[in-house]
């Protein structure tokens, strides 16, 4: 089984429509991070939780809000889809003192 | 200019080939060095760490300079399931990674 998995892994929406990404790990990681990639771009972070009660912005979180639910699920919400929020959507875990990171699968979204 | 920058490419390269990819950053804090590997439609995984001395990985070998911030990986003996996007991932001190755009490597029979 993966480590680090992400719901739904293709979602095709509306403008204006809410969007909840998912994901859940195993590996026990307090790090939890949310990333967008675009063709030609590198990822962005999008927000970042390094515990349970520790949500941060990234560089482009404007249009997006997260939920750390436990310390296994990190959520990301498009409150209202707009289709420049289409791309590929990463997340990602990490253990503190130490600079790897583990990705899940990617979440494929377009928004019409 | 943009912190992390790589060239694009692709570099369409024979099975065999010897190959180098360079990447330049902005941020002269920055403190750890990563190459990561992404494979068309999937996530990036790690490839080697990028160490001040240089560091070596089988057929894989990373270089620093610190001084003209700059850090290549050479492939040696390219084969065919080297194919792929090549990030260059930089971590500034108290930060998180900044990635690269990608150099997508194409490795021909």
């Amino acid at each position: 089984d993966a480590d680090v998995t992400q719901t739904p892994r293709n979602r095709i929406t509306k403008t204006g429509k809410r969007i909840m990404l998912e994901c859940s790990q195993t590996k026990g990681h307090d790090r939890m991070y949310w990333y967008r990639q675009d063709p030609g771009l590198g990822l962005q972070l999008i927000y970042y939780s390094f515990d349970v009660k520790d949500i941060n912005k990234g560089e482009i979180s404007d249009g997006y809000s997260v939920s750390r639910q436990a310390q296994a699920k990190f959520s990301l919400s498009l409150e209202s889809a707009i289709p420049n929020q289409t791309a590929l959507y990463f997340c990602a875990t990490s253990e503190p003192g130490t600079a790897t990171q583990f990705f899940g699968p990617g979440t494929r979204l377009t928004v019409l | 200019r943009k912190e992390v920058e790589q060239d694009p490419g692709p570099f369409n390269v024979p099975e065999g080939a010897t190959v180098a990819f360079n990447c330049t950053y902005s941020n002269s804090a920055s403190q750890s060095f990563f190459w990561y590997r992404q494979d068309c439609r999937k996530e990036p995984k790690l490839l080697m760490s990028v160490y001040s001395s240089g560091n070596e990985d089988g057929r894989f070998t990373a270089q620093l300079n610190r001084a003209s911030q700059y850090i290549s990986l050479l492939i040696r003996d390219s084969k065919l399931s080297d194919s792929a996007t090549y990030l260059c991932v930089v971590m500034p001190y108290g930060q998180n990674f900044v990635f690269g755009p990608g150099t997508r490597l194409s490795v021909l029979p």
